[in-house]
């Protein structure tokens, strides 16, 4: 079982719908990151986030620590938010935060117009 | 502006080849880190550096190498040890704090990536 969980793997929405994907991970962390991944392959970072919500714009990544689960939603979904969206997480070890991260295998999102 | 330059962006390599992907940033990290990307899989770690002339072994680092001679500078070799070189490879950077101008995104950046195929 891998140790980070991206759902759906695949993801097809009409322009406008409200858009969740999901990241559930079993390893002690410092921190998570949502990454966006555009076909063209430069991955750029949406949001790092250790608890509780962050939003810039129309996206939404919320974090629950004891249920090890992060969401990223998306409102008013747009043909341009089209990409492979990635969970990382920062491991915690012993002595506090590391620099290794985990990663997901990312979800593929089509919005279509 | 700022950011992380990867070269090539597309590289043909033939059997028994070395070649180097270059990775330069002008963001003035320490941090510095190559990945490898392959259909279906997480990023895996190849090398990482936290500091120049100083790097470490990341999960897959057999049939690679890399130098940190220069703090902008952190190049990786696929030497032909490496068994499976078709892959897409990513370098990212690092600051121990995210920007003032984004400061929810985290301090983690990546270049546009390099797509090796072996002939």
């Amino acid at each position: 079982k891998n140790e980070v969980e991206q759902s759906p793997q695949n993801l097809t929405a009409q322009e406008g719908e409200f858009i969740t994907i999901n990241c559930s991970y079993s390893v002690g962390i410092s921190a998570l990151h949502w990454l966006q991944q555009h076909p063209g392959g430069g991955i750029v970072s949406l949001f790092m986030l250790s608890s509780g919500k962050k939003k810039h714009g129309r996206l939404i990544a919320t974090i629950n620590i004891q249920e090890k689960h992060s969401s990223l939603h998306i409102t008013a979904s747009h043909p341009r938010d089209s990409a492979v969206y990635i969970c990382a997480v920062r491991l915690w070890a012993y002595g506090g935060a590391t620099n290794k991260l985990i990663f997901g295998t990312g979800t593929l999102l089509a919005v279509q117009p | 502006d700022g950011g992380i330059t990867q070269s090539p962006k597309y590289l043909f390599r033939k059997e028994g080849q070395n070649v180097t992907l270059s990775c330069e940033q002008n963001l003035n990290h320490d941090a510095m880190y190559w990945y490898r990307q392959d259909p279906g899989q997480g990023l895996r770690l190849i090398y990482y550096s936290q500091i120049v002339n100083d790097f470490q072994k990341g999960d897959i680092a057999e049939g690679y190498s890399v130098s940190r001679e220069k703090k902008e500078s952190f190049p990786l070799t696929v030497t032909s040890a490496q068994k499976n070189p078709t892959a897409f490879y990513l370098c990212a950077s690092s600051a121990p704090e995210a920007p003032l101008d984004r400061p929810d995104t985290g301090e983690l950046f990546f270049g546009e990536g390099s797509r090796l195929t072996v002939l």
